[in-house]
């Protein structure tokens, strides 16, 4: 069974930190996809990673595929207010197995 | 539809009583998936239909969880003789199905209040 581990599960920051969040597992992925999800609302997709090396850049959010496509990382600079919500990290099996979604983080940010 | 849909969007039901949950995914997604979240809290899998088929019912948390999938679109998943800590938010999620690197798109969810 494919599992995708995400960490932190909670982070509390303050306007203007930065902060990372990772996703890993021991299993290899085809893609891997970040989503955001707001309170009240379903998850969206914010990225999708292909490559293994691969770096994506939304504004302020920088995602990473990790070389051997078993690890992703989504970087955010300067975190605001807006940013608060639950990211989650989602892989694809090589094989084209089932999306696979990691627990999520829950991300605060005090202004 | 445009999206995936759910309902009832809010359930409040009596401990004991079973419930349904409704998800209408996009149409001709093939793969279709349950998750239970709780208030605050990250995503768990519940259970992934592929097609009709559920090749994957691995996170149902006991034998009063049941889903079904038919024609390849609804699904229901049912709660029998709900419990308190069967409350929480329940989504549905449709993508076009594995190997197609496409995003899943997900409902509003149930959420769901055991009194």
């Amino acid at each position: 069974t494919q599992l995708l581990e995400q960490s932190p599960q909670f982070l509390s920051i303050q306007e203007g930190e930065n902060l990372t969040v990772y996703c890993n597992s021991s299993s290899v992925f085809s893609s891997l996809q970040w989503y955001r999800q707001e309170p009240g609302e379903g998850p969206v997709l914010l990225v999708t990673v292909v490559t293994g090396g691969e770096v994506k850049k939304l504004k302020r959010l920088t995602f990473q595929f990790g070389d051997a496509r078993k690890d992703s990382s989504l970087h955010i600079t300067a975190a605001q207010p807006g940013d608060t919500g639950l990211y989650l990290c989602a892989g694809e099996g090589e094989y084209g197995n089932k999306l696979v979604f990691g627990a999520g983080t829950i991300l605060r940010v005090k202004s | 539809g445009a999206g995936v849909s759910q309902s009832p969007s809010n359930k409040v039901t009596e401990k004991g009583k079973d419930v349904e949950l409704r998800c209408d995914p996009i149409s001709g997604h093939t793969a279709l998936y349950w998750y239970r979240q709780s208030l605050g809290q990250g995503l768990e899998f519940l259970i992934y239909f592929q097609g009709n088929s559920a090749p994957d019912k691995s996170g149902l948390p006991s034998d009063r969880f049941s889903a079904e999938r038919t024609g390849g679109s609804v699904s229901t998943l049912t709660i029998q003789r709900t419990q308190q800590e069967d409350s929480a938010v329940y989504l549905c999620a449709s993508s076009l199905g594995p190997g197609t690197r496409t995003e899943a798109f997900f409902g509003q969810g149930t959420r769901l209040t055991v009194v």
